[in-house]
C-alpha cells in the first residue's frame, strides 16, 4: 500500500523557519504532482502549494507566497516545504497530498507546526 | 483565485436520510471538482472526482453532479459512518486549487 509520511513539524517562534518533508513509499513518485495542504486547529482545509512532476509548474496560495518554497527530489521520492518568516497564523497541521488528476487521492497523516513566542 | 462556497455549513440529519450539499464556484471550473470526507483526527479522504466520478472503494450511496459553477454531493441513505465534515475542492489546471469552507454533517 502506497503511503505518504510528513515530518519536520515543531514549535517555532514568529519570524522563524522550518522545513517540512514528505516521503512517499512508491517508485512512481516522479510521475505525480504533489501538494501541501494545511488545517489550522478547528478550521477547514487550506491548499497552499503544488509542484508538478517535472517541476515545470509551481503554484502558491497568496497567504504563503514569497515566504514558503516548495521543492522535490524525485530520486528520494520526497517533497519539501521550506517555510520562512513564519507567523502565528501559520500554526496548522500540514499535509502532503498526491494529485492524480482525480483530485488529491492520497494523503499523509500530517505534521504539526506551531508558531508561538 | 477561484472562491468555493459550500452550503449549508452545518447539516443535521438522521440515519437513512437523503442529504445534499452544494458547492458554488466564483467562476467556472468545468468539471474539475472533487469532494472529500474528513473525520476528526484523520486526513481527508477523496470521495468524488471530476464532479461525478466515484473514487474506488467509496460506497455507491455517494454521488456527485454539476459542472461549471454549481455542484452537489448527495448521500442517498445516511449511514452512521457518514457523519463527518465534507469539503469540495476545485482543481482547475490553470488556477491555484481552493477548498470550500466545509460542511459538518451531524446526527439529528
Amino acid at each position: 500500500e502506497v503511503q505518504l509520511e510528513e515530518s519536520g513539524g515543531g514549535l517555532v517562534k514568529p519570524g522563524g523557519s522550518l522545513r517540512l518533508s514528505c516521503t512517499a513509499s512508491e517508485s512512481t513518485f516522479n510521475t505525480y504532482t504533489f501538494n501541501w495542504v494545511r488545517q489550522a486547529p478547528g478550521k477547514g482545509l487550506e491548499w497552499i502549494s503544488s509542484m508538478t512532476s517535472n517541476r515545470q509548474y509551481i503554484h502558491y496560495a497568496d497567504s504563503v507566497k514569497g515566504r514558503f518554497t516548495i521543492s522535490r527530489d524525485n530520486a528520494k521520492s520526497s517533497l519539501y516545504l521550506q517555510m520562512n518568516s513564519l507567523r502565528v497564523e501559520d500554526t496548522a497541521l500540514y499535509y502532503c497530498a498526491r494529485d492524480s488528476r482525480r483530485g488529491l487521492d492520497l494523503w499523509g497523516r500530517g505534521t504539526l507546526v506551531t508558531v508561538s513566542s | 483565485d477561484i472562491k468555493m462556497t459550500q452550503s449549508p455549513s452545518t447539516l443535521s440529519a438522521s440515519v437513512g436520510d437523503r442529504v445534499t450539499i452544494t458547492c458554488r464556484a466564483s467562476q467556472s471550473v468545468s468539471s474539475w471538482l472533487a469532494w472529500y470526507q474528513q473525520k476528526p483526527g484523520k486526513a481527508p479522504k477523496l470521495l468524488i472526482y471530476q464532479a461525478s466520478n466515484l473514487e474506488s472503494g467509496v460506497p455507491s450511496r455517494f454521488s456527485g453532479s454539476g459542472s461549471g459553477t454549481e455542484f452537489t454531493l448527495t448521500i442517498s441513505s445516511l449511514q452512521p459512518d457518514d457523519f463527518a465534515t465534507y469539503y469540495c475542492q476545485q482543481y482547475n489546471s490553470f488556477s491555484p486549487y481552493t477548498f470550500g469552507q466545509g460542511t459538518k454533517l451531524e446526527i439529528k
